[in-house]
Parts: C-alpha cells; structure tokens; sequence
C-alpha cells in the first residue's frame, strides 16, 4: 500500500516549457488535490477533484490545468512555465471531505 | 488574508520538555480545524481533526484543543523527543475549503 506517489520529485524548466506532474493513489479514495506550498505562506489549493472526469478550480488556479481521466491518478499540467511557479508542489487525497493524505511532494525550479 | 493565524512562528526546547503552540482563526463558517506535522522535504501528516463539539482530542503525545467560541486552538507537545522536530500546521475547514496556516517551525535539541 503506497499511499499518495508523486512523479518526479524534482524538475527544473525554463521559462516557457511545459511540464505534467502525476498523482497516483491505491486508497480508492474519491478526492484528489493539488497544492502549492511557498516559503512564508501556508499551502494553497490549486485544483481539486471530487470523482473520476470531475475538476474544480481552487485558490490560485491560473496558469494550471488538471485531469482525472482515471480514478487513482490525477495529473497537473503547466503549459507555459513562469518563475512564478518555481514552488514545492503537494497532492493529496481523501475519502469524502475526512482526513487527507499528502504525496511526498514534487521540487520545481522555474528558471 | 491569511484567516489562520500561528504563533509562535519558530521556538527551540530541549528534548523531553513540553510545548504549546497556537492556532487563531477567523474562518466562518466552521466546519472543522485540524492539525498537521510536516518534516523537511516530506508532506504534511494528520495528527488530529476537530468538530464544533470537540474540546480536546489526543494522538500519543500530541493533544490539541478547541475553543469555538474565541476561534482559538493549541497543540500540547509532551516529553518532547528529537522526532518532534518539524513544522505543525494548522488547517481550518469552512465552506468545503481548507485554509491553511503558516505553520510553527519546532525545533528539538539535545
């Protein structure tokens, strides 16, 4: 049972290139979500999903668009990368609206 | 605005002393406040959640508590161990949102 995985751990982009960062949980768990966590702010939503083909925006949405073809994955795309976006970048799950499970996190420099 | 406020913002103890930290909130309406442990360069772990009608609620050494009234919490750390050294977030439910403290950055030495 490994939980919420992360792909990759670490990536650096330059301005402009594109990138997709993979959330993959095995707890069957309905809600899936993704975070950003910056130095002196706490953790803020960026997108969520409350079941399979469903998205929703979050707090901080722009420049982001996420998929849920499947039930276990939820995937987070970047099309355009900005320096802005250099931040350590968080998924979770959860049953319903309970306890949510974080993902190790992905590192991403924006050069 | 942050609607969930921490305090102390870092503290130092020493091993197998105790320690509280704050939570303030401003977050309405609410649902639920709960209590996360972050170590370096891993994601946050549940350590308690709290309803409307919980006053205390314990996991091991960590006991959180809950005024709803003055929207105000506290983590209690016991018997501090080096294992405790982390950031503790705070998080809020309210709205089918969470919001998410800055975090209290401990630190425990020998």
């Amino acid at each position: 049972n490994a939980g919420v995985t992360q792909t990759p751990k670490f990536r650096v982009l330059k301005t402009g290139q594109s990138m997709t960062l993979l959330c993959a949980q095995d707890m069957n768990h309905e809600y899936m979500y993704w975070y950003r966590q910056d130095p002196g702010m706490g953790l803020r939503l960026i997108h969520y999903s409350v079941g399979e083909g469903t998205t929703a925006k979050g707090e901080v949405p722009d420049g982001y668009n996420v998929s849920r073809l499947k039930k276990q994955n939820f995937l987070l795309g970047l099309e355009s990368a900005a320096p802005s976006q250099t931040s350590v970048y968080f998924c979770a799950s959860s049953y319903r609206d309970r306890e949510q499970f974080f993902g190790p996190g992905t590192r991403l420099t924006v050069l | 605005k942050n609607q969930v406020e921490q305090s102390p913002q870092s503290l130092i103890i020493l091993e197998g002393k105790n320690c509280t930290l704050q939570c303030n909130y401003t977050v309405s309406p609410f649902s639920n406040l709960r209590w996360y442990k972050q170590d370096t360069g891993r994601g946050p772990v549940s350590l308690t959640i709290m309803t409307f009608s919980e006053n205390t609620k314990s996991n091991g050494r960590y006991t959180a508590t809950l005024d709803a009234d003055t929207k105000q919490s506290s983590l209690h750390i016991t018997a501090s161990q080096l294992s405790d050294s982390a950031s503790y977030i705070c998080a809020v439910e309210g709205n089918n949102r969470l919001a998410f403290g800055k975090g209290n950055q401990v630190v425990v030495i020998p």
